[in-house]
Order: C-alpha cells, then sequence, then structure tokens
C-alpha cells in the first residue's frame, strides 16, 4: 500500500531564509509525486510535479523539488522564503490505475513566516 | 480560462438530513475527483470519474454516499441521513492528463 509521510507538522522560518519540507513515500513502482499549497479555507493549489525525467523539478512561487529514489523522498525548497508563503503544504502521490489515478495526500506541514 | 467551481461554498445541515454538492470541472477535462478533508489532515480520495463512468470508489464513500456525472461535465456529490462524523471540507479536482485541479471546496458541518 502506497503512504506518503511529512515529518514536520510546523515549520517556522523568519522570512528572507531558505526553506525545506520534506516528504517520504511509499510506492511499489515509480510514483507521481506532487506538492500542493492550501491557504485558510481555500482550496489546493499545484506547485510543481514530478512524473519522469529530471529529477529537480520547478514549480511556481519559486520553489523546487528533488526526486531521490534511493531515499523515497520528494523534499521542497525555496531558497529565500516571502511572508506570502505561509500556509499549509501537503505532498502527494499518485497511485496510478486503468485509467486515471487518485492521489494520496500526506498530513501536511503548516509554515509560519516571521519577520 | 475558469478553474474548477464548486458550489455551495458553505453548508451548515442537520443530522440526518441530505445535502447534495456541485462540481464544475475546467471544460476540456474529462477526468474528475473527489476528495474529503477534515481538520489538520491531508485530503482523502473518495471516487473518480472518467467522462460520465465512475471508475473507482473509495472504501470511505459509504452507502450513504452517491455521486453521479450524468453528462460527463458537472457532477454531483450527495450524502444521505448526514451524521456529525460528515463534517468536513469536500474538494473536487479535474484533470485531463497529468495533474489534477482543485476547486475551492464545500465546507459541510453537520449540527
Amino acid at each position: 500500500a502506497q503512504s506518503v509521510t511529512q515529518p514536520d507538522i510546523h515549520i517556522t522560518v523568519s522570512e528572507g531564509a531558505s526553506l525545506e519540507l520534506r516528504c517520504n513515500y511509499s510506492y511499489g513502482a515509480t510514483p507521481y509525486l506532487f506538492w500542493y499549497v492550501q491557504s485558510p479555507g481555500q482550496g489546493l493549489q499545484l506547485l510543481l510535479k514530478y512524473f519522469s525525467g529530471d529529477t529537480l523539478v520547478q514549480g511556481i512561487k519559486g520553489f523546487e523539488a528533488e526526486f531521490k529514489r534511493s531515499q523515497s523522498s520528494f523534499n521542497l525548497r525555496k531558497p529565500s522564503v516571502h511572508w506570502s508563503d505561509a500556509a499549509e503544504y501537503f505532498c502527494a502521490v499518485g497511485a496510478v490505475s486503468n485509467s486515471g489515478y487518485a492521489l494520496n495526500f500526506g498530513k501536511g506541514t503548516s509554515l509560519l513566516v516571521t519577520p | 480560462d475558469t478553474g474548477v467551481s464548486q458550489d455551495p461554498r458553505h453548508k451548515i445541515t442537520k443530522r440526518g438530513q441530505n445535502v447534495t454538492f456541485r462540481c464544475d470541472p475546467i471544460s476540456e477535462h474529462n477526468r474528475l475527483y473527489w476528495y474529503r478533508q477534515t481538520l489538520g489532515q491531508g485530503p482523502e480520495f473518495l471516487t473518480y470519474f472518467q467522462n460520465e463512468a465512475q471508475l473507482e470508489k473509495s472504501r470511505l464513500l459509504s452507502d450513504r454516499f452517491s455521486a453521479e456525472r450524468p453528462k460527463g461535465s458537472f457532477s454531483t456529490l450527495e450524502i444521505q441521513r448526514t451524521e456529525q462524523g460528515d463534517s468536513a471540507m469536500y474538494l473536487c479536482a479535474s484533470s485531463f492528463v497529468g495533474e489534477q485541479y482543485f476547486g475551492p471546496g464545500t465546507r459541510l458541518t453537520v449540527t
């Protein structure tokens, strides 16, 4: 069975500091991996995705993530955090079926940005 | 380009009542998904449509839940005899191939 673990429930960083959010997955085949961001009361916005190819993927808002098969990880990074990045971040893995895929999400990491 | 829309955004109902939510996907997307998100958790998959065919259902989707996508466009999710445990955010997503795009969700509160 597939699963996604986000070890950090809350993270606090200072504005301008670098950020890394951790994500570990368990999946039998090559996974489809995603990072989404959710602001309070809002739906989910896709930050970036990995399907295949280059293991370092670039996303929107200056985010990037690196797929490391040997570590079953897909950590999200940003070199300099802005106050507007404060939100809930979800890592997800896609379980491919015959015609599509259902996303399996981690429990999320809440990011607080301090001045 | 309009995104995924959901209606209503908020719903308060009394235990035992039936509720129905609507999702309008991005127009060219043939795949539509429903998820449920409770407080402090990530979304959990409920069901998936390709065009009008419902191809997957999670074990979370009890007999009180039913979803339809009659013409392969919008979809409805109905909960019968609501229970307090049904209180959650219900999210809809759509895709063509690849990534899923989410709507703003319907927040259900069962009193």
